[in-house]
C-alpha cells in the first residue's frame, strides 16, 4: 500500500495567517492527490483534487501544488472557519490511502 | 442534490455482526461506485471498501478483508456494508462516499453524515 505522511501533525495559527501543510507519498503518485477538510461531527469535505484543482465552491484562499511524492496545501488569509484537520489522500492505487492529518488550531 | 444517508450503526458486542446501509438519492445510482470510509475516535480516515456501479467488482482494505462485505441493491438505491466478527478496533463513525466514476477513481466529493458503530461488551 502507498503510505502517506503529513507535516506538521499540528500547527497553531492566527486569523489572517498563511499556513502550509505538506504531504508526502511513499511512491510516485503523479498528481493523484486529494485534500480534505474535516471538522468534528461533520463529513469530510473535498477541497482540492488532482493536487491543484479547486473544487466548486471552495474559497480561492485554498491552493494545492506538487507532483510525484511531495505535495503542499496552502491556506492564505486563514479564516475562523478554516480551523480543522486536513487530510491528503492518494488515489493512484487501490487501496486509496489517507495521511494521518494536520490539525490547524487557533493560536 | 446528491444525498447519502447512512443507517444501521449502534452498539454491538465483540464477535457479533452488524449491517450498515447507505441510501442514495439525487444522482443516477447505477452509474457510480460507492465507497465506505471510517474514522475512529481521535484517529484519521480509513478507506474500507468500494463496489462498482454494476455491483460486479469489489475491493477491500486488508484490515476488513474476509470480515466485511459490500453490496448494493439498485432497486433500493442502497449500498450495504455487512460487518462480521467485529472487534473493539472497528468502533468508528462509518461514512459512505460516492465515487466520481463507475469504478474506483476514489474522488470522494459527496459523503453521508456517518453512522456510529461501537463494539463493546
Amino acid at each position: 500500500d502507498i503510505q502517506m505522511t503529513h507535516s506538521p501533525s499540528s500547527l497553531s495559527a492566527s486569523v489572517g495567517d498563511t499556513v502550509t501543510i505538506s504531504c508526502r507519498a511513499s511512491q510516485n503518485i503523479r498528481t493523484y492527490l486529494n485534500w480534505y477538510q474535516k471538522k468534528p461531527g461533520e463529513a469530510p469535505k473535498l477541497l482540492i483534487s488532482d493536487a491543484s484543482s479547486l473544487q466548486n465552491g471552495v474559497p480561492s484562499r485554498f491552493s494545492g501544488s506538487g507532483s510525484g511524492t511531495d505535495f503542499t496545501l496552502t491556506i492564505r488569509s486563514l479564516q475562523l472557519e478554516d480551523f480543522a484537520t486536513y487530510y491528503c489522500q492518494q488515489r493512484s492505487a487501490t487501496p486509496p490511502t489517507f495521511g494521518p492529518g494536520t490539525k490547524v488550531e487557533i493560536k | 442534490q446528491v444525498q447519502l444517508v447512512e443507517s444501521g450503526g449502534g452498539v454491538v458486542q465483540p464477535g457479533r455482526s452488524l449491517k450498515l446501509s447507505c441510501e442514495a438519492s439525487g444522482f443516477t445510482f447505477s452509474s457510480y461506485a460507492i465507497n465506505w470510509v471510517r474514522q475512529a475516535q481521535g484517529k484519521g480516515l480509513e478507506w474500507l471498501a468500494v463496489i462498482s456501479s454494476d455491483g460486479r467488482n469489489e475491493h477491500y482494505a486488508d484490515s476488513v478483508k474476509g470480515r466485511f462485505t459490500i453490496s448494493r441493491d439498485s432497486s433500493k438505491n442502497t449500498v450495504f456494508l455487512q460487518m462480521r466478527s467485529l472487534r473493539a478496533e472497528d468502533s468508528a463513525v462509518y461514512y459512505c462516499a460516492k465515487d466520481s466514476s463507475a469504478f474506483g477513481d476514489y474522488d470522494f466529493v459527496h459523503w453521508g453524515h456517518g453512522t456510529l458503530v461501537t463494539v463493546s461488551s
